[in-house]
């Protein structure tokens, strides 16, 4: 079993749905981060968490420590929204990161 | 302000060769991390590096190495290409250790 699952692998969206991705962990963390990675490689740090919610633009992550389980919401998507979403933990004081397998999302008009 | 910056960006090697792969992080920044992802598999941790000093690695051979110098920027060494070393290659930069890490766009390295 991954330290980090993600739900669901592949997603596909109508322009203007609400997207859910989720993430599951299975160890103790210091952050948690959502990242987007369109083709060509080149990746985005959307968010890093250690609690709570965070909101930017059309995209809300949220985080519930006691059930290790996060979500990645987007309103209104878009087709530029179209990218694979990684969901990535960092435990202790290792620094490194943990990744999920990635959900890859595309929204179509 | 300039983001995490990697060179080159495409790269073809043949097997049995030395890779050198480089990293600038963001000013300021004194972590960096470096990443694989080979093709249909997700990202794993190679190595982390913090005030010069390696502090951490994954599970890969001593063939994979690298360095830090003293403004912050790495190398990523990999000796003896294997054709599963084809990979796109990120490195990603953090103010310290712990928080956020802001990406490069990568190395893609293509061994054959």
């Amino acid at each position: 079993k991954n330290e980090v699952e993600q739900s669901p692998q592949n997603l596909t969206a109508q322009e203007g749905e609400f997207i859910t991705i989720n993430c599951s962990y299975s160890v103790g963390i210091s952050a948690l981060h959502w990242l987007q990675q369109h083709p060509g490689g080149g990746i985005v740090s959307l968010f890093m968490l250690s609690s709570g919610k965070k909101k930017h633009g059309r995209l809300i992550a949220t985080i519930n420590i006691q059930e290790k389980h996060s979500s990645l919401h987007i309103t209104a998507s878009h087709p530029r929204d179209s990218a694979v979403y990684i969901c990535a933990v960092s435990a202790g004081t290792a620094s490194k990161l943990t990744f999920g397998t990635g959900t890859r999302l595309q929204v179509t008009l | 302000e300039a983001g995490v910056t990697q060179s080159p960006t495409h790269l073809i090697k043949t097997r049995g060769q030395q890779v050198t792969l480089r990293c600038s992080p963001i000013s300021g920044h004194t972590s960096v991390y470096w990443y694989q992802q080979a093709l249909g598999l997700g990202l794993q941790f190679l190595l982390w590096y913090d005030e010069g000093e390696e502090r951490n690695r994954g599970n890969f051979p001593p063939r994979f190495s690298g360095r830090q110098f003293p403004n912050y920027s790495s190398e990523l060494n990999v000796n003896a290409l294997e054709l599963e070393d084809s990979a796109l290659y990120l490195c990603a930069s953090s103010l310290t250790r712990n928080t956020e890490a802001f990406f490069g766009q990568g190395t893609r390295l293509t061994v054959v």
